[in-house]
């Protein structure tokens, strides 16, 4: 199995540009989860899918902040005004129903905004 | 979800066995005690979970006091690869939060 993918693994983008970041989950998960970390505030859920449908996306920051999942290999979060406190490392991970406790996280993608 | 207190670093030795304490002592009766790791530039890494039995997978061993107010991460044989930010977790739900864990460095 190839595991989580993300893409891509390092973006620097000027404030005010749209960002969009890529996840493909390991098959026959059906859980995804979108993470965020920073030395500040550590790792923070954004939001989570079950079945490609959104669940909890109370840690979503701000309306700027926006996800999909089209189908059940492939999610999109997408931040449209990029700012420089949006700076982080944004993990994807997958789980299966059953194993509630064995998240799978991607190598994420490092964000940099100027 | 329970607070957890972690040493912020400790060292071991390779070969030998790394024992990572966690104080978790305002767990409730139904949060599992997790435990991940992040190995620098990597994504976190599920190790292994228990609610009041000792677990044994084959990475570790959580060792889980009768009153579980604290467990123990142990990785019977470090290698230089265990290198890495291990965090203690307790939940009973899919929001994953970590703090700052304990950083343990496996020297030569």
């Amino acid at each position: 199995d190839a595991g989580v993918i993300q893409s891509p693994r390092h973006e620097v983008t000027e404030m005010g540009q749209e960002v969009t970041l890529r996840c493909k989950p390991i098959s026959g998960h059906d859980y995804l989860f979108w993470y965020r970390q920073t030395m500040m505030r550590g790792l923070e859920l954004l939001i989570y899918f079950n079945n490609n449908v959104p669940i909890d996306d109370s840690g979503m920051p701000e309306d700027r902040f926006s996800a999909k999942m089209p189908n059940a290999s492939f999610s999109t979060l997408k931040i449209q005004p990029s700012e420089p406190r949006d700076s982080a490392v944004y993990f994807c991970a997958s789980r299966r129903t059953g194993r509630s406790y064995e998240q799978y996280f991607g190598p994420g993608t490092r964000l940099t905004v100027t | 979800d329970a607070k957890t207190t972690q040493p912020p670093s400790m060292d071991c030795a390779e070969g030998r066995a790394a024992n990572l304490p966690c104080n978790h002592s305002t767990i409730s009766g139904n949060e599992y005690v997790y435990w991940y790791r992040q190995i620098h530039s990597q994504g976190p890494q599920y190790i292994i979970h228990g609610l009041k039995n000792n677990e044994t997978n084959e990475m570790a061993s959580l060792i889980i006091t009768e009153d579980r107010k604290s467990s123990t991460l142990i990785l019977p044989h470090a290698t230089l690869r265990d290198t890495a930010v291990y965090y203690c977790i307790g939940l009973n739900d899919y929001k994953l939060s970590f703090g700052a864990g304990t950083t343990v460095t496996v020297r030569a």
